[in-house]
């Protein structure tokens, strides 16, 4: 079974410009989750979907970041613009939304970004 | 305080050594519990689940005190395969996962 697939692994920007990022959850989940993991940090979520529905963006920065899952499965993550302080590893998870394992989340690679 | 807090580390053991991390979370409302392994530059892997008092599987026993709401995870006979950062996380009422900083395990021959 694929994992979660995320896209691109590095990017680095200069401030103030857009990035986005991309996630395709296992098939099948429905639930998908953006963290942001700085060093030395656990990760910390950002945004929740069931579906295509945004169920938890409490901890997103809606000035400058703003996410997708139009069609319930791909999501993008968009920072415009970014900050030095945004440099970070911006990861994805999924996880099933019945039977066993509901809990379990899985992750992706993440993307690595450095804003210069 | 932190909702979930974790032993800062980080743990120099040798191989062969047994070692125990501690984990504790501020949200007595909480069911679910993890712990999950990193390692550098790659994302977190579960490890192990935790809903009731305890799990084990092989070498690695994690153990769940309500009462004092603290997680631990006992890692028996040390490889070094095991060296890695361990990150402990509690479910949230939202369904996230809230996590600690991590604990770095370096295991040494």
């Amino acid at each position: 079974e694929a994992g979660v697939v995320q896209s691109p692994r590095y990017k680095i920007i200069e401030k103030k410009q857009p990035v986005a990022f991309w996630c395709n959850p296992i098939s099948g989940h429905n639930t998908l989750y953006w963290y942001l993991q700085n060093l030395g940090q656990g990760p910390e979520l950002l945004i929740r979907y069931e579906n295509e529905e945004a169920v938890d963006d409490s901890q997103l920065p809606k000035d400058r970041f703003s996410a997708e899952r139009l069609k319930g499965v791909d999501s993008t993550l968009k920072i415009q613009p970014a900050e030095l302080g945004d440099s970070a590893v911006y990861l994805c998870a999924s996880s099933p939304t019945s039977g066993a394992g509901t809990d379990t989340q899985y992750f992706g690679p993440g993307t690595r970004l450095t804003v210069l | 305080r932190k909702e979930v807090e974790q032993d800062p580390g980080p743990f120099n053991v040798p191989e062969g050594a047994t070692v125990a991390f501690n984990c504790t979370y501020s949200n007595s409302a909480s069911q679910s519990f993890f712990w999950y392994r990193q390692d550098c530059r790659k994302e977190p892997k579960l490890l192990m689940s935790v809903y009731s008092s305890g799990n084990e599987d092989g070498r690695f026993t994690a153990q769940l005190n309500r009462a004092s709401q603290y997680i631990s995870l006992l890692i028996r006979d040390s490889k070094l395969s095991d060296s890695a950062t361990y990150l402990c996380a509690a479910r949230g009422s939202q369904g996230n996962l809230i996590f600690g900083k991590g604990t770095k395990l370096s295991v040494k021959p």
